[in-house]
């Protein structure tokens, strides 16, 4: 079975600081990784995946994240936050790349502060 | 903005009763998966239609249905209402044996009085 650790539930940063979101996952099989973002009221955003390929995966608004496969994490960073990064970032795991089944974790709340 | 759109955006409804939610694919996808999100929780997987057939199902219990029609828009369908199931309910649209992502909509919220 698969499962995803987020180990921060919040985290707080200055604006302009850099920032990492962390996260395990565990599976038996192939994995496919997936950051999402979600802004109050709204749905889910996908921020990167990790398919195959680079473990280095650059996303969207500057985010990048890498994989590591003998430690089982794919962590999130970003060099320099902005207020508009506050939000509820997700990892998610799946065994099939178009997000069958997918299992999330229970997200972090990313707070940058003036 | 993805092109999943669900309806409505809210709704309230009393314990015992039933409820339907819609959701309409981002063209071109033809593969509708249905989350639940409880308040401060991830997304939980309910299920996914294919083809108009339930292609998985996570871990809920049978008053959880669902329909895909064949524009591969899709239904939820919550039957004896539980105070439990408020949440936000999300649905992601995606094509099935591509590597392309899942759209997700805005979402229902759902309140259970």
């Amino acid at each position: 079975a698969q499962s995803v650790t987020q180990l921060d539930s919040q985290v707080p940063v200055f604006e302009e600081a850099p920032v990492e979101l962390r996260c395990n996952y565990s599976s038996s099989v192939s994995v496919y990784l997936f950051w999402y973002v979600q802004y109050p009221n709204q749905g889910l955003q996908l921020l990167l995946k990790y398919l195959s390929g680079s473990t280095l995966v650059k996303g969207i608004n500057g985010f990048e994240a890498e994989f590591n496969k003998s430690q089982t994490s794919f962590h999130l960073r970003k060099p320099s936050v902005h207020i508009s990064d506050t939000a509820e970032y997700f990892c998610a795991v799946s065994d099939r790349p178009g997000g069958f089944k997918t299992i999330f974790g229970a997200g972090t709340r990313l707070f940058v502060k003036a | 903005e993805t092109g999943v759109t669900q309806s409505p955006t809210h709704l309230i409804k009393t314990r015992g009763q039933q409820v339907t939610l819609r959701c309409s694919s981002q063209s071109g996808h033809n593969t509708v998966s249905w989350y639940q999100q409880a308040l401060g929780q991830g997304p939980q997987f309910i299920f996914q239609y294919y083809r108009e057939e339930e292609n998985g199902r996570g871990n809920f219990p049978p008053r959880f249905s669902g329909l895909q029609f064949p524009n591969y828009s899709s239904e939820l369908n919550v039957n004896a209402l539980e105070l439990d199931d408020s949440a936000l309910y999300l649905c992601a649209s995606s094509f099935a044996g591509g590597d392309t992502e899942a759209f997700f909509g805005q979402g229902t919220r759902l309140t259970v009085v």
